[in-house]
């Protein structure tokens, strides 16, 4: 299927791990993004290839993969990471699809 | 530097037609496919398709047929979204983001109202 399955919603206090799962069967074939919304802004790209991080990105964030499931990890979150993620992958026939977003809260 | 500078807001009326455009800099247009998204208010991240920026070539995902086309102008490095027939529920910011995604335009917000 195309579809990709994310929690709702998150919530960490400041200094703990969030983890954030994205889940779908194309996951199993095809790399994963994982994207940072703040309100009012387009998206950031924060993890590519399931696991690399875009220079800028900090080392805080990370990514991991495991058959239909991939894991953003935010280890030692900051009030700053708050924000809506989004995992995206290609399905089949040059198609692409975004889960449907996360909101994590960091209090 | 990389920049994708997107047209502004407008306020459409249903039936009518808009055009966003997409006027990319710092890098060879044609190098790099182009992405576009769209968020409806409080909604999440669609993708609605991409461009062959060499070929032309669009590729429209589900639910984006028929009323929406992507097009270029590539002497002006530039990338363009036609919705046509608007309604209501289009009303949304469309993003184009470069291929690979590291790159994306500040978005346009399309409203359709009567």
């Amino acid at each position: 299927s195309y579809e990709l399955t994310q929690p709702s919603s998150v919530s960490v206090s400041p200094g703990q791990t969030a983890r954030i799962t994205c889940s779908g069967d194309v996951l199993a074939k095809k790399y994963a993004r994982w994207f940072q919304q703040k309100p009012g802004q387009a998206p950031v790209l924060v993890i590519y290839k399931d696991s690399e991080r875009p220079s800028g990105i900090p080392e805080r964030f990370s990514g991991s993969s495991s058959g239909t499931t991939v894991t953003l990890t935010i280890s030692g979150a900051q009030v700053e990471d708050e924000a809506d993620y989004y995992c995206y992958s290609a399905a089949d026939n040059n198609l692409k699809v975004f889960g449907g977003g996360t909101k994590l809260t960091v209090l | 530097q990389v920049q994708l500078v997107q047209s502004g807001s407008e306020l459409k009326k249903p039936g009518a037609s808009v055009k966003v455009s997409c006027k990319a800099s710092g890098y060879t247009f044609t190098s790099y496919a182009m992405n576009w998204v769209r968020q409806a208010p409080g909604q999440g991240l669609e993708w609605m398709g991409w461009i062959n920026t060499n070929t032309g070539n669009p590729t429209y995902a589900q639910g984006f047929t028929g009323r929406f086309v992507f097009s270029l102008d590539t002497s002006v490095s530039t990338a363009y979204l036609q919705i046509s027939s608007l309604k209501a529920e289009d009303t949304a910011v469309y993003y184009c983001a470069r291929d690979g995604y590291n790159f994306w335009g500040q978005g346009t917000l399309v409203t359709v109202s009567s």
